[in-house]
């Protein structure tokens, strides 16, 4: 059964960072091209960032490009977020999901950005 | 970068009722489009992928439809479980982006 679990969310200061983990089980996490997408609090789903299987090609939505940076780590089947410069906008649920079309989705890690 | 429109932004049903959600992009993206439903409190759900295939598990009852530049989900008879947030996905260029959801409420 393919399972994600994210995990590291948490309260930062605006300016802080913060990495989130995003743990694969019942799959290879080095064959699929992984992502990640927010919810802020009562709001829509935004797509924000996308890593192929090897981890050689990345992609990010404007709103956090330069300040977030995707990654993986094959042998340990973890996909990673680090997140800095943070605002009090990158407040929100963040999910991993596997591949570009989402096909399995964790349940997601709490990001809470407030001074 | 792709802008998806969807429309509408929320639609009051009965069950029984035969609804229809659309998203336009703002250029072609062939049939690179997905289709998720979220329930309050919970991660979302794949229910079409590739603009037209049923995900497996998913009620036959959801259809997808359009390629290029409009897309449809179509509901055919809703049912109680069916009320909840959906939202398109293209993932045709990088960056992908939703549309802005469709809230399906009950009337």
């Amino acid at each position: 059964e393919v399972q994600l679990l994210e995990s590291g969310g948490g309260l930062v200061q605006p300016g802080g960072s913060l990495r989130l983990s995003c743990a694969a089980s019942g799959f290879t996490l080095s064959t699929y091209p992984m992502s990640w997408v927010r919810q802020a609090p009562g709001k829509g789903l935004e797509w924000v960032s996308l890593i192929s299987d090897s981890g050689d090609s990345t992609c990010y939505a404007d709103s956090v490009k330069g300040r977030f940076t995707i990654s993986r780590d094959n042998s340990k089947n973890t996909l990673y977020l680090q997140m800095t410069s943070l605002r009090v906008e990158d407040t929100a649920v963040y999910y991993c999901a596997r591949r570009a079309w989402l096909e399995y989705w964790g349940q997601g890690t709490l990001v809470t950005v407030s001074s | 970068d792709i802008q998806m429109t969807q429309s509408p932004s929320s639609l009051s049903a009965s069950v029984g009722d035969r609804v229809t959600i659309t998203c336009r992009a703002s250029q072609g993206i062939s049939n690179n489009l997905g289709w998720y439903q979220q329930k309050p409190g919970k991660a979302p759900k794949r229910l079409i992928y590739a603009a037209s295939s049923l995900q497996s598990g998913v009620p036959s009852r959801f259809s997808g439809s359009g390629s290029g530049t409009e897309f449809t989900l179509t509901i055919s008879s809703l049912q109680p479980e069916d009320f909840a947030t959906y939202y398109c996905l293209q993932h045709n260029s990088c960056p992908y982006t939703f549309g802005q959801g469709t809230k399906l409420e009950i009337k």
